[in-house]
């Protein structure tokens, strides 16, 4: 079956930096996404990763490596307005996005 | 902008009803998607579509249809809701390309009792 963990929930530092870890097995892979959700609201896009490697967009980072089936999200400079979910999902050979249950990450001042 | 809307944020409505959720984009996209979300649980795909009258199956499709009788607009029907379809509801489109992404609305949370 396709599977996609994530851990369910971390606490971190306002100021600190916090990996969000996902791991994936799946029926193929066409990229890997990370979005945002805050409480009650829509997710939204932060990155998307098809190629082994880390992708940096400003305080967010994104590393795959397909060999292992294994992705993290990289926050710096945490901020009170990142506590939020972080969904990890992949994109199969059908074209399909798997999704994690997310992370719901809590920032402490 | 990007825009994706929902008829409704919050509903409620009675065991056995018919309740129709309205989703439009207007960002032209072709693809548009049904997703239901549960604590603890990821995003579960219900129906989606490529095209205007073209719809297929998702991973739970059981108790739901859907129509699409024009690009800018997906219509998901319960025909007859019962309290295990409590949840919140998510559309979504994105266009055909590269990275898929896709376009959330705000949800609708559905109270069925």
């Amino acid at each position: 079956g396709q599977n996609i963990d994530q851990p369910t929930e971390m606490t971190a530092t306002e100021g600190a930096i916090v990996q969000i870890n996902c791991t994936y097995q799946t029926s193929g892979f066409n990229g890997l996404f990370w979005y945002q959700q805050h409480a009650g609201e829509a997710p939204t896009f932060l990155s998307y990763n098809v190629l082994d490697g880390l992708e940096e967009k400003g305080r967010f980072s994104s590393f795959l490596s397909r060999s292992k089936g294994y992705s993290y999200l990289l926050l710096k400079e945490l901020q009170m307005k990142d506590s939020a979910s972080y969904l990890c999902a992949v994109m199969d050979s059908n074209y399909q996005l798997i999704w994690g249950a997310g992370t719901k990450l809590i920032i402490k001042p | 902008d990007v825009k994706v809307t929902q008829s409704s944020r919050y509903l409620v409505k009675r065991t056995g009803e018919k309740v129709f959720l309205e989703c439009v984009q207007d960002m032209d996209h072709e693809n548009m998607f049904w997703y239901r979300q549960d604590p603890g649980l990821g995003l579960r795909l219900i129906y989606f579509s490529y095209d205007v009258k073209m719809k297929e199956k998702g991973d739970i499709p059981e108790g739901y249809s859907v129509s699409r009788e024009k690009k800018e607009r997906f219509s998901l029907i319960l025909e007859s809701a019962s309290t295990n379809q409590t949840s919140m509801y998510l559309c979504a489109s994105s266009r055909t390309g590269d990275i898929n992404e896709q376009y959330f609305g705000p949800g609708t949370r559905l109270t069925v009792t």
